[in-house]
Order: C-alpha cells, then sequence, then structure tokens
C-alpha cells in the first residue's frame, strides 16, 4: 500500500475553509484516495473518495494533483462540529484493508 | 436506512479473560471488516469476513478469531485478554469490498478495557 503524509495538526477559523493536505507520492495508477474523519472517540466516518478527477460531494471537495502524488481536502465553511482527525488513505484496488496513519488533528477555532 | 450497529458499546474484563464482540452491518453489505484502535493511534485491521469466510487477517495473533453468520452480522472473539488488548474495536461494513469504488462504513465502536 502507498504510504501517506499528512501533517499532525492543523487549526482553522470557524467559517474559514479547511484546506487539508496529504502526500502519496508512490501512488500507483489504480489506487484510489480515500478521506475519512474521526470526532473524538467515534467510529471513522467516510467522507469523499477519488481516483485522479477532482470530486465533491454534499461534505467536502477533493482535489488531486494531475501527477496524483499529492491531495488536498477541502471542508468550504468550517463548523466546530468539524473538529476532527482527518486520515488520508490510499487504496490499492482489491485490497480488502484499510490502512490508517496518523492523520491530521484538525481544530476549528470561534 | 439503519447504519452499522454494535454491542456493547462498552466492557470491562480482566486479564485471561474471552470477550466476544459483535456487529450488525448497513443494509445491503454483505462484507464485514474488523480494526483495533489504541488509544491515540489509527484503527489497525484484524480481519474481514466475506461469504461467512475469513478473507484477509492482518498482523493479529490467533486468539483472535471471527464468525459471520448467515445475516452478514459478524462477531469478534478474543481469548485470553491482556492488557494490551485494551482499544476501541471498530467494526466497518462494505458490499463485497474489492471492487474499485466500494466504500467501508464504521459503526460506532465497542470500548474494551482489560483490567
Amino acid at each position: 500500500d502507498a504510504k501517506t503524509t499528512q501533517p499532525p495538526s492543523m487549526d482553522c477559523a470557524e467559517g474559514r475553509a479547511a484546506n487539508l493536505p496529504c502526500n502519496h507520492s508512490t501512488i500507483s495508477g489504480n489506487e484510489y484516495v480515500y478521506w475519512y474523519r474521526q470526532i473524538h472517540s467515534q467510529g471513522p466516518q467516510y467522507i469523499i473518495h477519488g481516483l485522479k478527477n477532482n470530486e465533491t460531494n454534499e461534505m467536502a471537495s477533493l482535489i488531486i494533483t494531475e501527477d496524483r502524488k499529492s491531495s488536498t481536502l477541502i471542508l468550504p465553511h468550517a463548523t466546530l462540529r468539524d473538529t476532527a482527525v482527518y486520515y488520508c488513505i490510499v487504496r490499492v484496488a482489491g485490497a480488502q484493508k484499510l490502512v490508517f496513519g496518523q492523520g491530521t488533528r484538525l481544530t476549528i477555532n470561534p | 436506512d439503519a447504519g452499522v450497529t454494535q454491542s456493547p458499546t462498552h466492557l470491562i474484563k480482566t486479564r485471561g479473560q474471552q470477550v466476544t464482540l459483535r456487529c450488525s452491518p448497513k443494509s445491503g453489505h454483505d462484507t464485514v471488516s474488523w480494526y483495533q484502535q489504541a488509544l491515540g493511534q489509527g484503527p489497525q485491521f484484524i480481519f474481514q469476513y466475506y461469504e461467512e469466510e475469513e478473507r484477509q487477517r492482518g498482523n493479529f495473533p490467533d486468539r483472535f478469531s471471527g464468525h459471520q453468520f448467515p445475516n452478514y452480522s459478524s462477531e469478534l472473539n478474543v481469548n485470553a485478554l491482556l492488557l494490551g488488548d485494551s482499544a476501541l474495536y471498530l467494526c466497518a461494513s462494505s458490499f463485497n469490498f474489492g471492487a474499485d469504488t466500494d466504500t467501508q462504513y464504521f459503526g460506532p465502536g465497542t470500548r474494551l478495557t482489560v483490567l
């Protein structure tokens, strides 16, 4: 599985866009980028995933660079409820497991 | 539409005991994966069940075993509990995960404390 690198922590003001980076320089062509978040002591929540095109859903946008070596998760209007640990995961096509790293602890400040 | 459910929510056991945790997958899902999350760490994959068989296993000892029932629900069993088994145990369900775009959805977890 390709390894991902995320900053350990980030802060963002409430109402602003939160941009969470992820490096996955060894990603291969058939690997997807997944984002999950985990609010304290709860189960991880699926946010979004993509292969090469940018993706958007009701929760967030995912921007993947053209060379696919990095991506950015964007929460367009962060609220206090978005405070959580965000995990960027690269998944080999056909693999059963998700490999979690340490993630980014995002704190939204009022 | 009920999501993934797990029981119990909390559990306290002593060293050497055995524990069984339960998981009901999201409606329409047929695959269940189990993860262990120690305090301050990301979840670690234990194993996955599909068609009542263990399909893949992570780096966990044989003390960890599981079962999947015909209705796709699953149990995680841990024998001879150690203090280090204290963790949040997460169940995730999916539909025949392995296709390119299937997604695992997680339950709320069971917090196991071993004294």
